[in-house]
């Protein structure tokens, strides 16, 4: 079955510094990867998404993320964390073909900046 | 172009009660998601709709049920509440067919409360 792992619960940084946040999968074959962030009280809203080329994509707000497939990863980074990048971040995954299965999604990584 | 809205924004019901939850899609998207978002357990799937029919279900008790309307606006209803249904319910709605998985676009939610 396919899953998502985001193995960070809670990550802390301070303003200025860069940030990774992991995402693991497990598929049967490449799927469309994406990345969501959630503000306090709110929906999902998506940051970028990877369907095909360039492994390196990028997305809103200076985020970027790099598929890796040799090691089923999906990684988000951005160069330089500010305040309001505090909130929490979804990975999640599903099938080119979406058939009857719906995205998957990790359990999330919450962001802390500090000054 | 409105979003993907949902009503509503609070509920508190008691246990036993029942739970009518509300969601309208984007212009032009078929296909309405529902998710569970409970405290620590990220984003759980409910209930897939298209063009007005169940096309997956995630692993929830039948209590937990839901039905689309002709204009695609769907609704999650949850009968005989019980305290771990407290929760954040998500939804999101999509194109349809294969298209479904190139990205959701989600609401901001239902605090549901049960006291």
């Amino acid at each position: 079955a396919q899953s998502v792992t985001q193995p960070d619960i809670h990550i802390t940084v301070s303003e200025g510094a860069s940030l990774e946040l992991r995402c693991n999968y497990s598929y049967g074959a490449t799927p469309y990867l994406f990345w969501y962030v959630q503000s306090p009280g709110q929906g999902l809203q998506l940051l970028l998404k990877y369907f095909s080329g360039d492994t390196l994509v990028q997305g809103i707000k200076g985020f970027e993320a790099e598929f890796k497939r040799s090691q089923s990863s999906f990684n988000l980074r951005k160069p330089s964390v500010h305040w309001s990048d505090a909130a929490e971040y979804f990975c999640a995954v599903g099938p080119r073909n979406s058939g009857n299965t719906p995205l998957v999604f990790g359990k999330g990584t919450r962001l802390s900046v500090i000054a | 172009e409105a979003g993907v809205t949902q009503s509503p924004t609070h509920l508190i019901k008691t246990r036993g009660q029942q739970a009518t939850l509300r969601c309208s899609p984007i212009s032009g998207h078929t296909s309405v998601y529902w998710y569970q978002q409970a405290l620590g357990l990220g984003l759980q799937f409910l209930l897939w709709y298209d063009e007005g029919e169940e096309r997956n279900r995630g692993n929830f008790p039948p209590r937990f049920s839901g039905r689309q309307f002709p204009n695609y606006s769907s609704e999650l209803n949850v009968n005989a509440l019980e305290l771990e249904d407290s929760a954040l319910y998500l939804c999101a709605s999509s194109r349809t067919g294969g298209e479904a998985n190139y990205g959701y676009t989600f609401g901001s939610g239902t605090r549901l409360t049960i006291v």
